[in-house]
């Protein structure tokens, strides 16, 4: 299996443009999770999809980022404006939430640029 | 308020010594504990996990100790390697809960 693929790997924007992320899981796995890491909040979670359903977006800063999972193979997490705050490394995991306590396997990442 | 602290930014240890990086939690709802491992620009990946029925556990150079009275967990490598130089993540999740509660990280460099 190729793994949780992310695209694209860096993105450089300016303040105001509309940002897309990217994320594959892994085939087989029914959750799927959005993190974001900085230096100060370290790995925080923003939303999570549980068989394409969203259960919990009560990590999503603001109205301004969005996510969908249009089918279990694809998932995108949108900002729309982008602000420079919100540069950071955002990270896409999946597990297979059939087994209790199953481990989230992550993608590479995605490093935001917001000028 | 942060459920998982890891209250050390960052250690340094000698290679071949003892690496002991700390966890404190407080939501006593926690049942489940990870270590994940994250190289520079690499996504996290796992290392190992404990459940709140076990004080202790063990692979390979890597053990895990959990404390539920002190709310505490620990990861110990012996013998520390260079390799090992990364940033290590403390985990915690419930039973009722789909998502991991992450730390904020340690820094670990490895000397040779």
């Amino acid at each position: 299996d190729a793994g949780v693929i992310q695209s694209p790997r860096h993105e450089v924007t300016e303040m105001g443009q509309e940002v897309t992320l990217r994320c594959k899981p892994i085939s087989g796995h029914n959750s799927l999770f959005w993190y974001r890491q900085t230096m100060m909040r370290g790995l925080e979670l923003l939303i999570y999809f549980n068989n394409n359903v969203p259960i919990d977006d009560s990590g999503m800063p603001e109205d301004r980022f969005s996510a969908k999972m249009p089918n279990a193979s694809f998932s995108t997490l949108k900002i729309q404006p982008s602000e420079p705050r919100d540069s950071a490394v955002y990270f896409c995991a999946s597990s297979n939430r059939d087994r209790v306590y199953e481990k989230l396997f992550f993608g590479s990442g995605t490093q935001l640029s917001v000028l | 308020d942060q459920q998982v602290k890891q209250n050390s930014p960052s250690l340094s240890v000698q290679e071949g010594r003892i690496s002991i990086l700390n966890c404190d939690y407080t939501n006593s709802m926690f049942d489940y504990f990870l270590w994940y491992k994250k190289y520079p620009a690499e996504g996290p990946t796992f290392l190992i996990s404990i459940s709140s029925i076990k004080d202790k556990n063990e692979d390979g150079r890597f053990t895990v100790f959990l404390n539920k009275s002190a709310k505490h967990l620990s990861l110990h490598i012996v013998p520390s390697q260079p390799g090992d130089s990364a940033v290590y993540f403390c985990a915690a999740s419930s039973g009722s809960q789909g998502n991991l509660i992450f730390g904020k990280g340690t820094k670990l460099s490895v000397k040779p």
